[in-house]
């Protein structure tokens, strides 16, 4: 069983969808969840973190955490053709010391 | 600004030859980490250090060394490169509160013929 895990993709909603985007983890002393956002060719890029369970809100992202179902979502509201990239979610045990990424889910908004 | 800088940025090289990646960072980040990124595989870590001299495997550490001999650098080192070390590689750091992130370098693409 993979740590972090993902599905692929690729994920295509139409321009003004909700995206949602999916990550379930193996490691039970995770603390921190976060998600990245990666274009082609270029780094990683911090869209949210998470480290309680709920939902956290930040513009048109909300990041969802149940950490009972080893679970961490995001959604994207309102999609746009900007948003169409990879987006990577990584975990962080701090007993470990690794931060960890899935594969990543490849996210196309269709104009 | 705050940032950490990766050098080269594209690099061709033969099997064999001994090479080096450089990353630095200028936050003071007392942790540093090297992944490889390869299609379909993701974010792949290959070392990474919590402090100065201390450095521990990651997932992928097989024919790459590291050393943290300075806070602020945190080299990868390919003492025989072979054409499976094909890939784009990321030098990363942060802080080692819970919800701080990782800042990235710009990426070496790595190639061995």
């Amino acid at each position: 069983q993979k740590e972090v895990e993902q599905n692929s993709g690729p994920l295509s909603v139409p321009e003004g969808a909700i995206a949602s985007l999916n990550c379930t983890y193996s490691d039970r002393g995770s603390q921190s969840f976060f998600w990245y956002r990666q274009y082609s060719g270029k780094s990683p890029e911090l869209i949210m973190s998470i480290y309680s369970n709920g939902d956290k809100e930040d513009g048109r992202f909300t990041a969802q955490l149940n950490k009972a179902s080893q679970y961490v979502s995001l959604l994207i509201r309102d999609s746009q053709p900007s948003d169409s990239a990879t987006y990577l979610c990584a975990v962080w045990a701090s007993g470990t010391y690794k931060y960890i990424f899935g594969t990543g889910t490849r996210l196309k908004v269709l104009a | 600004e705050a940032q950490v800088t990766q050098n080269p940025r594209y690099l061709i090289t033969v099997t064999g030859k001994k090479l080096t990646v450089t990353c630095s960072q200028n936050m003071n980040h007392e942790y540093m980490s090297w992944y490889r990124q390869d299609p379909g595989l993701g974010l792949r870590q290959i070392y990474y250090s919590m402090n100065v001299e201390v450095t521990d495997k990651g997932d992928v550490p097989e024919g790459y060394k590291v050393s943290r001999k300075e806070k602020r650098n945190f080299p990868l080192i390919l003492e025989s490169p072979s054409p499976n070390q094909t890939s784009l590689y990321f030098c990363a750091s942060r802080g080692l509160d819970r919800d701080e992130k990782l800042f990235f370098g710009s990426g070496t693409q790595l190639s061995v013929l």
